[in-house]
């Protein structure tokens, strides 16, 4: 079965600061990889995906993913962090066997603190 | 081009009672799948489904059930609900097989 691991609970980082939140899956073949963000009681924005190809995918507000096959990464990052990044961000594996539609398996999700 | 609605936004039920969730994806988009997140088991897939079929369930009991109409508008339905089900229900639509997912921005489900 999938799983997906985000070992950083709870991040927190200045303004301006540069950022990088970790992302570990498990999969048997190559998996499709998704980064969304959540503000509070919102839903969840969509800021990057990867299915193959490049492994360095740039996605919305700045932000940039790797994939790396050997370590089983995806890792996000940003250069530099705005007040207004601060949010939970989750990473997503979803099924590339073709029996799925739409079907994610979530990490437990990041909150970022971004401090002035 | 309008993203995915869900409807209510907030309710509040009663244990016992049953509900019914509403999902209007993005125009084009034929699969609709569900999620369940809450504070300590995070976000967990419900069901999915495509051309008004389901095609994949999570670990959910039975009372949890869904549907899909042919204009790909999905509902969810639970029955006999417990406190341990409120939480955020969202709804994702995508293109079919292979495409990204959007959510939409919630169902906050409250039983008392």
């Amino acid at each position: 079965a999938q799983s997906v691991t985000q070992p950083d609970i709870h991040i927190t980082v200045s303004e301006g600061a540069s950022l990088e939140l970790r992302c570990n899956y498990s999969y048997g073949a190559t998996p499709y990889l998704f980064w969304y963000v959540q503000s509070p009681g919102q839903g969840l924005q969509l800021l990057l995906k990867y299915f193959s190809g490049d492994t360095l995918v740039q996605g919305i507000k700045g932000f940039e993913a790797e994939f790396k096959r050997s370590q089983s990464s995806f890792n996000l990052r940003k250069p530099s962090v705005h007040w207004s990044d601060a949010a939970e961000y989750f990473c997503a594996v979803g099924d590339a066997g073709g029996t799925s539609y739409g079907k994610l398996t979530f990490g437990q999700g990041t909150i970022l603190t971004v401090h002035p | 081009k309008a993203g995915v609605t869900q409807t209510p936004r907030y309710l509040i039920k009663t244990r016992g009672q049953q509900v019914t969730l509403s999902c209007s994806p993005i125009s084009g988009h034929r699969s609709v799948s569900w999620y369940q997140q809450t504070p300590g088991q995070g976000l967990q897939f419900l069901f999915e489904y495509f051309s008004e079929t389901q095609r994949n369930k999570g670990n959910f009991p039975g009372r949890f059930s869904g549907r899909q109409f042919s204009n790909s508008r999905s509902e969810m339905n639970v029955s006999t609900l417990e406190l341990g089900d409120s939480a955020l229900y969202l709804c994702a639509s995508s293109r079919g097989m292979n495409t990204e997912a959007f959510f939409g921005q919630g169902t906050r489900l409250t039983v008392v």
